[in-house]
């Protein structure tokens, strides 16, 4: 089976840098995304990861490596408006297009 | 374009009736999935569907709960004879194929609450 572990919460002040870490366990490993929900409402795409390194978009990057089973993401420059719940997934390639999300982390920031 | 859609965004129902979730997916997306979310959970797989078709049912409950994307019109999860513990947010998600698959776009879900 499949199985992911986050930090259940994390607290941050704006404007500094926090690192949300996903360790994960797959059989089938294909790739590795993360999505931001605020408040139970629509998660949102933010980022994937099929290959070791770093992503970068805006604010927000993405780590993936393979061999350690393991991924971050990493919020610079904290705004207010990024308190919300952060979840990796993983796609396994015996499982189709389908994702196994972790429990999430709720970020605060703090002014 | 219209983002993914799900109605009701609120359903309630008395135990033992049957509730009815509606998901149309965005445009030219041909793949849906339902996930069930209980609070400060993560979101769980359910089932996986693309046009007429059932790819993989396997978080789905194996009694009471069915889902089907019909050739025309949305895809329906239904859920017969409903218990307390059946009350959830369902979330409704659909991709494009292909390496569409990495990204899902996710509807605004539908609470249910059964009394």
């Amino acid at each position: 089976g499949q199985s992911l572990e986050q930090p259940s919460e994390v607290t941050a002040v704006e404007g500094a840098i926090v690192q949300i870490n996903c360790t994960y366990q797959t059989s089938g490993f294909y790739g590795l995304s993360w999505y931001q929900q605020h408040d139970g409402g629509a998660p949102t795409f933010l980022s994937y990861n099929a290959l070791d390194g770093l992503e970068e978009t805006g604010r927000f990057s993405s780590f993936l490596s393979r061999s350690d089973s393991y991924g971050y993401l990493l919020l610079q420059e904290l705004q207010m408006k990024d308190s919300a719940s952060y979840f990796c997934a993983v796609r396994d390639y015996n499982q189709g297009g389908k994702l196994i999300f972790g429990q999430g982390t709720e970020l605060s920031v703090k002014p | 374009n219209a983002g993914v859609m799900q109605n009701p965004r609120h359903l309630v129902r008395r135990r033992g009736q049957e509730a009815r979730l509606r998901c149309s997916p965005m445009k030219g997306h041909s793949h849906v999935y339902w996930y069930r979310q209980l609070p400060e959970e993560g979101l769980k797989f359910m089932v996986y569907l693309q046009k007429e078709n059932i790819i993989d049912e396997s978080g789905m409950p194996k009694e009471r709960f069915s889902a089907e994307f019909p050739k025309e019109g949305p895809s329906i999860l239904r859920i017969q004879q409903v218990v307390r513990g059946d009350s959830a947010a369902y979330f409704c998600a659909s991709s494009r194929p292909g390496t569409g698959l990495n990204e899902q776009f996710f509807g605004p879900g539908t609470r249910l609450t059964v009394l």
